[in-house]
């Protein structure tokens, strides 16, 4: 198993800024992944974060919007950059400790509100 | 993008009954498995059924998969107000949850006391 500290769990931006969201795991794991959560939908892959390489994103995100540091295998970030309201989510992140069972954990998500 | 598609996007019950959501996706899995978020928040992890394996359980849920019609259910027994929250199943596709999970749209669960 393994525990996320996620934050922050709430902010309030005004456009055109930048937010950075801070993911600690109690344990050691290569796989971590960053969601997005638009209201009332469903999560959404924004990319795979793994240590000692580069993040991986999903078609419709860029790193120039959404950069990610993986620096070691307890700690990542994923930076919302240039808000716009359309922004406006829960972003998730969550790791993979076991790759036979595959379960995931999440961190408790930070809900953004661009204004 | 999406892949699974959960009927019904809402359900109402009450407490005592039984809930079954639906679930159905559209490619080959690895396995497939069912999340509770409650509130927006974090989401937590309820069980796991792989593609080989057509039922599980685990103490008041009951998980069935049938990989030809691409589909799973999940079935919660006597119903709780503690099990108010919506519900998703994720696929994984690859195998080794390498590239992350695919969730479905969800079911949003209401327990009327």
């Amino acid at each position: 198993s393994a525990v996320i500290s996620q934050k922050p769990s709430r902010d309030i931006c005004q456009r055109g800024t930048s937010l950075t969201i801070q993911c600690q795991v109690d344990s050691q794991v290569t796989m971590m992944f960053w969601y997005r959560q638009q209201p009332g939908q469903s999560l959404t892959l924004i990319a795979t974060a793994n240590q000692g390489s580069e993040a991986t994103y999903e078609s419709g995100f860029v790193i120039d919007k959404f950069p990610i540091s993986r620096p070691n295998l307890t700690f990542s970030t994923l930076t919302v950059s240039n808000m716009s309201p359309e922004d406006s989510s829960i972003y998730l992140c969550s790791v993979v400790p076991d790759r036979v069972n595959t379960e995931a954990f999440f961190g408790q998500g930070t809900r953004l509100t661009v204004v | 993008s999406q892949q699974g598609e959960e009927d019904p996007q809402a359900l109402s019950i009450q407490e005592g009954e039984n809930a079954t959501m639906n679930c159905s996706y559209k490619t080959s899995i690895n396995n497939l498995q069912w999340y509770r978020q409650n509130s927006g928040r974090g989401l937590v992890h309820l069980i796991l059924i792989r593609s080989n394996e057509r039922e599980k359980h685990s103490g008041r849920l009951r998980v069935t998969l049938d990989t030809s019609k691409k589909s799973s259910s999940l079935l919660i027994t006597a119903s709780r107000a503690a099990d108010t929250a919506s519900y998703f199943c994720a696929t994984d596709d690859s195998g080794g949850g390498a590239d992350g999970l695919t969730f479905g749209k969800g079911t949003h669960l209401i327990i009327q006391p």
